[in-house]
């Protein structure tokens, strides 16, 4: 039971232009939602997060929207640049559970110059 | 700051031997800890996770099992290497409780053949 889903395996955007990476939930439990950024043979790097008492997150170029009611978030960067090319998984957790997070399957990136 | 270390970054091992695998952090105390691994093609799957010394928690029956013999280190281990076990195994930390954002260390690549 995939409790975190990307559907969309890859996306391509042109520099400068906004993207767009969508994730859902299936677990009305979900309390606390996190963008991981992550390149080839690395450790996923953290990017921003959202609790569920909140519909919004900006951090520079990077905002995060949360839509409880269709158990949907998204992570938009505007500008897109290059160098945001990578694989970027979205994650959930219960606060009452640990900490502990599940992941999607991650969205490849392709930001072209 | 916090640092997560592990090593090794890479090992190629032949199906059958054993594995450990060593993770630490630095600059904090009483973290808690998390295993995963990625698959080829695939998101990130939680493996065990400890909230501190001596507790481990197991996610998914498998052949691995870990350990958390001090307050900032947490083994990987198995005695008998499958090859279904290779992949790319991640070490993570958060601290506290509730919503919490976890750190990835830089990785291990393990090629089971």
């Amino acid at each position: 039971d995939q409790q975190v889903k990307q559907n969309s395996p890859s996306l391509s955007v042109q520099e400068g232009r906004i993207s767009i990476l969508n994730c859902d939930y299936t677990n009305s439990m979900f309390d606390y939602f996190l963008w991981y950024k992550k390149y080839p043979a690395e450790g996923p790097t953290f990017l921003i997060s959202i609790s569920s008492i909140k519909d919004k997150n900006e951090d520079g170029r990077f905002t995060v929207f949360l839509n409880k009611s269709a158990k949907h978030l998204s992570l938009h960067i505007v500008p897109s640049q290059p160098g945001d090319s990578a694989v970027y998984f979205c994650a959930a957790s219960r606060s009452s559970n640990t900490g502990k997070l599940i992941f999607g399957q991650g969205t490849t990136l392709q930001v072209k110059p | 700051s916090q640092t997560i270390h592990q090593w090794p970054a890479t090992l190629v091992q032949p199906v059958g031997s054993p594995l450990s695998l060593e993770c630490t952090v630095e600059g904090t105390s009483n973290p808690n800890l998390y295993w995963y691994r990625q698959a080829a093609g695939r998101g990130l799957q939680l493996l065990f996770y400890s909230v501190g010394i001596g507790q481990i928690s197991s996610e998914v029956p498998q052949n691995l099992s870990a350990s958390r013999p001090q307050d900032r280190q947490f083994i990987l281990s198995s005695k008998k290497l499958l090859l279904s076990d290779s992949g790319f195994y991640l070490c993570a930390w958060s601290w506290g409780q509730g919503w919490e954002t976890q750190y990835f260390g830089p990785g291990t690549r393990l090629l089971v053949l």
